[in-house]
């Protein structure tokens, strides 16, 4: 059970290039989200979803887009790459219900580097 | 302005004693609370949680306290021991909309054998 699967690892761009950031999920979850860590803020919601087609906004969207057309996979994309947006970004999925409702299960990580 | 915070970046403590991790909120409409813990390049993983409805909540070594009135939690680990040694990051959200996590800055913690 690979669980939440994330592609590239790591990634250097430069500023004004374009990227996107893979995010695949093998648990049938219904919600996928992306963060973004830096230091000294903890991890910050870019865009959730609920479900396939439906997306919408965290705290920090700005620079960011993203889509969901299948349940496992919901990628985001940088469309024009700033500094500011140098981070570590980890999709996470989880699902209603459990013991442990809403409990996050995240990727490994994706470093990103804009020159 | 952070609606989750976790004061102490870093705290260090002998192995087999206890360690306290503290979290503070600042909405009031937040009632639902997890910890997570971090390795060193591995995603956060989840660890314990508590609803609104309790103050505490057990799981092994680990305890979540919750104080409502003082918008405040505690994650406290006894015994400590070295392989506890990660960051911890408290995160917040309503049940109304728990897909909205607000995260903490996290806490490093050190367990010295």
């Amino acid at each position: 059970n690979a669980g939440v699967t994330q592609t590239p690892k790591f990634q250097v761009l430069k500023t004004g290039q374009s990227m996107t950031l893979q995010c695949a999920q093998d648990m049938n979850h219904e919600y996928m989200s992306w963060y973004r860590q830096d230091p000294g803020m903890g991890l910050r919601l870019i865009h959730y979803s609920v479900g396939a087609g439906i997306t919408d906004q965290g705290e920090v969207p700005n620079g960011y887009n993203v889509s969901r057309s299948t349940t496992e996979d919901f990628p985001l994309r940088l469309l024009s790459a700033a500094p500011s947006q140098t981070s570590v970004y980890f999709c996470a999925s989880s699902y209603e219900g459990g013991s442990n409702t809403g409990e996050l299960f995240f990727g490994e990580g994706s470093r990103l580097t804009v020159l | 302005d952070q609606q989750v915070k976790q004061n102490s970046p870093s705290l260090s403590v002998q192995e087999g004693r206890i360690s306290i991790l503290n979290c503070d909120y600042t909405n009031s409409m937040f009632d639902y609370f997890l910890w997570y813990k971090k390795y060193p390049a591995e995603g956060p993983t989840f660890l314990i949680s508590i609803s609104s409805i309790k103050d505490k909540n057990e799981d092994g070594r680990f305890t979540v306290f919750l104080n409502k009135s003082a918008k405040h939690l505690s994650l406290h680990i006894v015994p400590s021991q070295p392989g506890d040694s990660a960051v911890y990051f408290c995160a917040a959200s309503s049940l109304y909309n728990f897909n909205k996590f607000y995260f903490g800055s996290g806490t490093k913690l050190n367990v010295k054998p």
